[in-house]
């Protein structure tokens, strides 16, 4: 089946400190992958994506690269803020299971000023 | 763009009650939604997939007949916990796409309290 894993957290970092989110993925095909985030009280936005391997998804400074030979899709962004502080979920997709998306069980940071 | 919307954002309701939350897409056509349920510090589960005019389909381990969900349009689907208890007290969060494109567009969720 298809499963996706996170490191546990929560992340405690402080104020412009590098990020780091591990995901690993097991799929029986080749999924699409992405980063939603879950600001407190808030639903999920969509923050970054990746279709294929090797592709490169950023935004607002996080930036996540589809390593097949890894399968993993590891979460980065080299100076967070207090704001980055939220509940981050990776995610993957497949085409030929209907584009359902199955999600890791989330991982949260904690970003001290 | 794609902006997903709920109501009510919260509702608390007495035990044996049922309660309707809506789900809709607001710039675009959702010909499927979907429904997740959260518990605190936890994932999504998926509740049930629907698609417009059409049957839900649910996950397994979900009653359909305590979930009641509805795509009548495709801009609105709900869902209505029927006979209410603490026990379904949880954050219920919808999502939608457009065709079977691969991106789903999550509402901001709405949080149950059954006394």
């Amino acid at each position: 089946g298809n499963s996706v894993t996170q490191m546990e957290g929560p992340v405690t970092l402080s104020e412009e400190a590098f990020l780091t989110i591990n995901c690993t993925y097991t799929a029986t095909g080749y999924p699409s992958l992405f980063w939603y985030v879950q600001y407190p009280g808030e639903g999920l936005q969509l923050l970054l994506k990746a279709t294929k391997a090797d592709d490169k998804g950023s935004n607002k400074g996080f930036e996540a690269t589809y390593r097949k030979e890894t399968t993993s899709f590891h979460l980065e962004k080299g100076s967070v803020q207090v704001s980055d502080s939220a509940v981050y979920f990776c995610a993957l997709s497949l085409n030929n299971a209907g584009n359902m998306l199955t999600f890791g069980g989330g991982t949260r940071l904690m970003v001290k000023p | 763009g794609a902006v997903v919307s709920q109501h009510p954002s919260w509702v608390i309701c007495k035990s044996g009650t049922s309660v309707k939350i809506e789900c809709r897409s607001l710039d675009f056509q959702a010909t499927t939604m979907f429904w997740y349920r959260q518990f605190p510090k936890q994932s999504l589960m998926l509740m049930a997939t629907s698609n417009e005019g059409s049957k839900a389909t649910y996950e397994q381990g979900v009653e359909k007949d305590k979930f009641l969900i509805n795509h009548a349009s495709l801009t609105l689907s709900t869902l209505t916990v029927t006979s209410a208890h603490p026990e379904d007290s949880s954050f219920y969060i919808c999502s939608a796409r457009q065709g079977a494109v691969e991106t789903q567009y999550f509402g901001p969720g709405t949080r149950l309290l059954v006394l």
